[in-house]
C-alpha cells in the first residue's frame, strides 16, 4: 500500500462549488503539505501543518482552507471552486528529524 | 523572499553526462534538495546537499557553492527513464526549515 494516499485522484467541478481533497499517511509523520502544481510554475506551497493543532498558510493561502483531522489526515477545502484554480494538487509529509518530503499521487482538479 | 532560477529544458542522449543548473536568491538558506517527477506522477527526493561540494548516490551526483548561490545535479549514464522533470527546492529556514521552496523544473529529454 502507498505510504500517502489522496482522493479523489481526479475531479471535474463547476465554478462556486465546494470540494474538499483528502490526504492521509501511514508514514507516521507529523509535518503534512499541501501544494499546487501548475505547468511552468513548479510545485507552490498552499497550508503547511506540523501537528493537528498547527496550521500555517504558504505562499499562495487564498481561495483555499485546510483541516488536520488527525496525525494521518490533512484535506484542503475550495470554498467556492473557481477556474484558475485547475491545478494538479499534491499532499506530502515529513518527519521532524529529516529533510525528506514523501509525495502523495497527486489530485488532477479541473474547475469549469 | 526565495527564488530560484534553472533551465526549463535539457536534452541529451542515452549514456551521456548531464549538469542541471540551479542558481537561487533567499533571505536565508539551510541546503538545496533535488526532486524527479515524471510526466503527471509524484515528485520523488534524490537529494540534499547541506554544505559545500559534492553528494553521489549511483549514477546521480549533487554538488553545492553557499558562496555563489549555486547547485547543480549530474546524471551520469542517462538511460530513457530518466527523462523526467527535475526540480531544485531550497530548504527556507522560516519554520524550522521543513518548508520548501521549489524552483520551476527542468524537463530532461534523453535520445537515442
Amino acid at each position: 500500500d502507498a505510504d500517502v494516499t489522496q482522493t479523489p485522484r481526479n475531479r471535474i467541478t463547476k465554478t462556486g462549488k465546494r470540494i474538499m481533497l483528502e490526504c492521509s499517511q501511514t508514514k507516521g509523520h507529523d509535518r503534512m503539505y499541501w501544494y499546487r502544481q501548475d505547468p511552468g510554475l513548479g510545485l507552490r506551497l498552499i497550508y503547511y501543518s506540523f501537528d493537528v493543532k498547527d496550521i500555517n498558510k504558504g505562499e499562495i493561502s487564498d481561495g483555499y482552507s485546510v483541516s488536520r483531522q488527525a496525525q494521518a489526515k490533512f484535506s484542503l477545502s475550495l470554498e467556492s471552486a473557481i477556474p484558475n484554480q485547475t491545478a494538479l494538487y499534491f499532499c506530502a509529509t515529513s518527519s521532524d528529524t529529516s529533510y525528506e518530503q514523501y509525495f502523495g499521487p497527486g489530485t488532477r482538479l479541473t474547475v469549469t | 523572499g526565495q527564488s530560484l532560477e534553472q533551465p526549463s529544458e535539457v536534452t541529451a542522449v542515452e549514456g551521456a553526462i548531464v549538469q542541471i543548473n540551479c542558481t537561487y536568491q533567499t533571505s536565508g538558506f539551510y541546503g538545496l534538495s533535488w526532486y524527479q517527477q515524471h510526466d503527471g506522477g509524484a515528485p520523488t527526493f534524490l537529494s540534499y546537499n547541506a554544505l559545500d561540494g559534492l553528494e553521489e548516490t549511483g549514477r546521480f551526483s549533487s554538488f553545492l557553492s553557499r558562496s555563489d548561490s549555486y547547485g547543480y545535479l549530474l546524471l551520469q549514464e542517462l538511460q530513457m527513464k530518466d527523462s523526467a522533470s527535475y526540480f531544485c527546492a531550497v530548504r527556507d529556514p522560516r519554520a524550522g526549515g521543513n518548508k520548501l521552496t521549489f524552483g520551476t523544473g527542468t524537463q530532461l529529454k534523453v535520445e537515442l
